[in-house]
């Protein structure tokens, strides 16, 4: 069974770096799929931020205007988000998730939730 | 970006109903459209894929049909589990876009 779990700190300050990493269990990244990141802020819908392959290559959201970076760990079998320059705005529960093929995101870990107070 | 019109937002149902939720595409998007249902506190959960595929394990009152820019998620006979928010999302193109999402409460 595919798990995912994102992990990171809860609360970050204003114009720091979020960082949260996913870890995979039940699949080896290596093997094959995208894996993406999807935030979700307070009482709000979903947005998508990014996906990587486990070759490195990525697509992100223009939105972000560049803020973010999702990188692969193919030997911790993990991913990982980074996104700079955070305002209140960013506060957000984060997913991970994998994108099947046809595409639809199947698998998603239990998100995190992430504050940017100072 | 491609944006993605769910309706209605807000839905008031009783057990036993057929529900319909609608989402359209402002451009053509084939059949890559997907809907999650997602319940408070967890996480979106996959229920159809390239617009009409149930995933697996996804009881068959749930259903998916249309393609290019109208598509449509129907829930034939609402159970009390189905009480949730619904989400649409396309992933015909970079940016992946969701709808807005449409919750759907006991009458």
């Amino acid at each position: 069974q595919v798990q995912l779990q994102e992990s990171g700190p809860g609360l970050v300050k204003p114009s720091e770096t979020l960082s949260l990493t996913c870890g995979v269990s039940g699949y080896s990244i290596n093997s094959d799929y995208f894996w993406g990141w999807i935030r979700q802020p307070p009482g709000k819908g979903l947005e998508w931020l990014g996906n990587i392959y486990h070759s490195g290559s990525t697509y992100y959201n223009p939105s972000l205007k560049s803020r973010v970076t999702i990188s692969v760990d193919t030997s911790k079998n993990q991913f990982s988000l980074k996104l700079t320059s955070v305002t209140a705005a960013d506060t957000a529960v984060y997913y991970c998730a994998r994108l099947s093929r046809p595409a639809a995101f199947d698998y998603w870990g239990q998100g995190t939730p992430v504050t940017v107070s100072s | 970006d491609i944006q993605l019109t769910q309706s209605p937002s807000f839905l008031s149902a009783s057990v036993g109903d057929r529900v319909t939720i609608t989402c359209r595409a402002s451009q053509g998007i084939s059949s890559y459209l997907a809907w999650y249902q997602q319940k408070p506190g967890k996480a979106p959960k996959l229920l159809i894929y390239a617009a009409s595929t149930l995933q697996s394990g996804v009881p068959s009152r749930f259903s998916g049909s249309g393609s290019g820019t109208e598509f449509t998620l129907t829930i034939s006979s609402l159970q009390p589990e189905d009480f949730a928010t619904y989400y649409c999302q396309q992933l015909n193109s970079y940016p992946f876009t969701f709808g807005g999402g449409t919750k759907v409460e006991i009458k």
